[in-house]
């Protein structure tokens, strides 16, 4: 069941050049997608937000942007920077109930080199 | 910032044994889940709780896994019988109204 999907395993970026991690979805009830980033052996660590009713959301070097209508949504990284360097999850939500639960992209692993 | 704290960070457990994985959620938080990311694989949802009740749970939740807030403040996983699949790092995360917050996980090792 991949309603959720990143097709970049992985990403190799130059430092200071731009990241851009791209990730698409089945189910148009989501509600709300959410960018998390992972270090191995770590939790989840949230980024950035967007909701469906939005196309885009800035915060300092981290811009997402949400295609609806194509069902797909990127993340922006700029400048990239080797702390960057990580799997980045993309996740959605379907609103309502008592449940709320993400579902999850497969992660793309991002290096930016120096 | 609040944090959601798991405890044990490492679990090594002997096949068939019962396992009980720690959690404290944010404390204003309503929406409790478990997820576990086997090694090299997605993030993947296990089960929500919400209000005192399990509020939904995957295919992977079997009768070998039960969770419980028994006080107020934890958030328990228990398996039941521990199978070597069962080997990845399990992490709960609470909700509110917008923001998730993930634990920094569990790595449960079965061998």
């Amino acid at each position: 069941d991949q309603q959720v999907k990143q097709n970049s395993p992985s990403l190799s970026v130059q430092e200071g050049r731009i990241s851009i991690l791209n990730c698409d979805y089945t189910n148009s009830m989501f509600d709300y997608f959410l960018w998390y980033k992972k270090y191995p052996a770590e939790g989840p660590t949230f980024l950035i937000s967007i909701s469906s009713i939005k196309d885009k959301n800035e915060d300092g070097r981290f811009t997402v942007f949400l295609n609806k209508s194509a069902k797909h949504l990127s993340l922006h990284i700029v400048p990239s920077q080797p702390g960057d360097s990580a799997v980045y999850f993309c996740a959605a939500r379907t609103f309502g109930g008592a449940t709320n639960k993400l579902i999850f992209g497969t992660g793309t692993l991002l290096a930016v080199q120096p | 910032e609040p944090e959601v704290t798991q405890t044990p960070s490492h679990q090594v457990t002997q096949m068939g044994q019962e396992v009980i994985l720690r959690c404290v959620p944010i404390s204003n938080h309503l929406y409790f889940y478990w997820y576990r990311q086997i090694l090299g694989q997605k993030v993947e949802f296990l089960v929500s709780f919400y209000n005192n009740e399990i509020s939904e749970k995957s295919e992977i939740f079997d009768d070998q896994f039960s969770v419980e807030r028994p006080d107020g403040s934890n958030f328990t996983l228990k398996i039941r019988s521990t199978k070597l699949e069962d080997s990845a790092m399990y992490f709960c995360a609470s909700n509110n109204v917008g923001g998730y917050t993930f634990g920094s996980g569990t790595r449960l090792t079965v061998v």
